[in-house]
């Protein structure tokens, strides 16, 4: 069974920057598993801020950024707002008729 | 506006069954895949059924195949989760999302959820 794993939680101050990583256990991701990320608020459904490792929606606000660091997709916040504190959900793409689709773990980011 | 709307959740004993449905409005359904995603009380995202947008391709997690089945009706503009064979461990806010199918796991447009509860 394939496990995706984020970090469980990371505190950054207002105005800062956080990363946030996404490992796969098969291997390195690549570029071919079109990482996506998530940002969740509590009682709220989860919203679409990047996907194709670092395409950004209409709606996703210039600090937030994806990219591919040493083996796993990463998610930057850069000039964190109080706003930003939310659970963040990558999303990586394994094609095949087996779960296609598999959710990291999922990284609350504490803004403080 | 392009919006998702789900509905028929509620609670339901272990064994029995429910279906839920995804009305889909200001865009044009029948050109896009769908998915379910489902997330259990206090934890994280699963990822539950994908249909294409002719219903030609239907993809399954392991934790349901078997009980439940995704449909949709492009004339209706609704896209349909039958469960069966429910579980306590099928307890969950259930979502239906939009899924760019020339681009993999791209799941732009997400419902508001509706809430499943397995218990006796």
């Amino acid at each position: 069974q394939t496990v995706v794993t984020q970090e469980p939680s990371l505190t950054v101050s207002p105005g800062g920057t956080v990363t946030l990583t996404c490992a796969s256990s098969t291997g390195a991701v690549t570029s071919g598993y079109y990482p996506n990320w998530f940002q969740q608020k509590p009682g709220q459904a989860p919203r679409a801020l990047i996907y194709s490792t670092s395409n950004k929606h209409s709606w996703t606000p210039a600090r937030f950024s994806g990219s591919l660091l040493g083996g796993k997709a990463a998610l930057t916040l850069s000039g964190v707002q109080p706003e930003d504190e939310a659970e963040y959900y990558c999303l990586l793409y394994y094609g095949g008729a087996q779960a296609p689709y598999v959710f990291g773990t999922g990284t609350k980011v504490i803004v403080l | 506006e392009v919006q998702l709307v789900e509905s028929g959740g509620g609670l339901v004993q272990p064994g029995g069954s429910l279906r839920l449905s995804c009305a889909a409005s200001g865009f044009t359904f029948s050109t896009y895949s769908m998915n379910w995603l489902r997330q259990a009380p206090g934890k994280g995202l699963e990822w539950v059924s994908y249909i294409s947008s002719s219903s030609s391709t239907i993809y399954y997690a392991d934790s349901v195949r078997g009980r439940f089945t995704i449909s949709r009706d492009n004339a209706k503009n609704s896209l349909y989760l039958q469960m069966n064979s429910l579980r306590a461990e099928d307890t969950a806010v259930y979502y239906c999302a939009r899924d760019f199918a020339a681009v993999p796991a791209l799941m732009d447009v997400w419902g508001q959820g509706t809430t499943v509860t397995v218990s006796s």
